[in-house]
């Protein structure tokens, strides 16, 4: 299956900081995906982005089919954005997820 | 609005019983799956459904069953509950085409003792 590798893992933010979230995968994916898990554990979709740019608020995606990745820009951090961010790519009907980023952002 | 429903949201249960946590989703999709979530592990595969009776096992499949008797259900059993289950067990859905996102339901948290 294909390999995805987040970074960084840990991340902790001031509020109002910027930060950037990496996914690398390892092979052609026909999706990929950002989810927030919440500190309730809720699995939130942020964006669905197989390439290109999208814009939601506050966060914004980045996929570059062709070299492989995908960033995440969280902008003007809130507490409310703490949590744990997964990509998944999928190939076919598979799904492969990322380890995670754990945020902690502190007021 | 559609969405996935998953119960209970919290289980209790002692080792040695069936245990088996209900998944109902009314998007229509044909494709299911189960993932159970531990801490240091992310979210790994259980079983999975591309449509109605076909099931697929996952990587962590040993212990557990599912059937697909309809689009809307796929229920995951516990055949005999052990310790190691104990963990967040997460149902999602997709359309099935290639350009299909993936949508969680809310998660049990099952506890084994």
């Amino acid at each position: 299956g294909i390999q995805v590798e987040q970074s960084p893992p840990d991340l902790i933010l001031q509020e109002g900081a910027n930060s950037t979230l990496r996914c690398n995968f390892s092979d052609s994916v026909n999706n990929l995906q950002w989810f927030h898990q919440n500190p309730w554990g809720q699995l939130i979709n942020l964006f669905y982005i197989p390439s290109g740019t999208k814009q939601n608020g506050r966060l914004s995606a980045t996929t570059v089919a062709t070299e492989r990745y995908s960033l995440l820009y969280i902008s003007s951090s809130q507490t409310t954005d703490s949590g744990v961010y997964f990509c998944a790519s999928n190939t076919g009907n598979q799904f492969y997820f990322g380890t995670g980023t754990s945020l902690t952002v502190i007021p | 609005d559609a969405e996935i429903t998953q119960s209970p949201r919290h289980k209790i249960t002692e080792t040695g019983r069936q245990v088996t946590l209900a998944c109902h989703q009314t998007w229509n999709h044909n494709n299911m799956f189960w993932y159970r979530q531990d801490l240091g592990h992310g979210l790994r595969l259980i079983h999975y459904s591309y449509g109605v009776q076909d099931t697929n096992k996952g990587e962590v499949s040993d212990g557990y069953s599912v059937s697909r008797s309809n689009t809307e259900d796929l229920p995951l059993t516990l055949e005999s509950a052990a310790s190691s289950q104990t963990s967040v067990y997460f149902c999602a859905s997709s359309a099935g085409q290639n350009n299909s996102p993936l949508h969680f339901g809310n998660g049990t948290r099952l506890t084994v003792t």
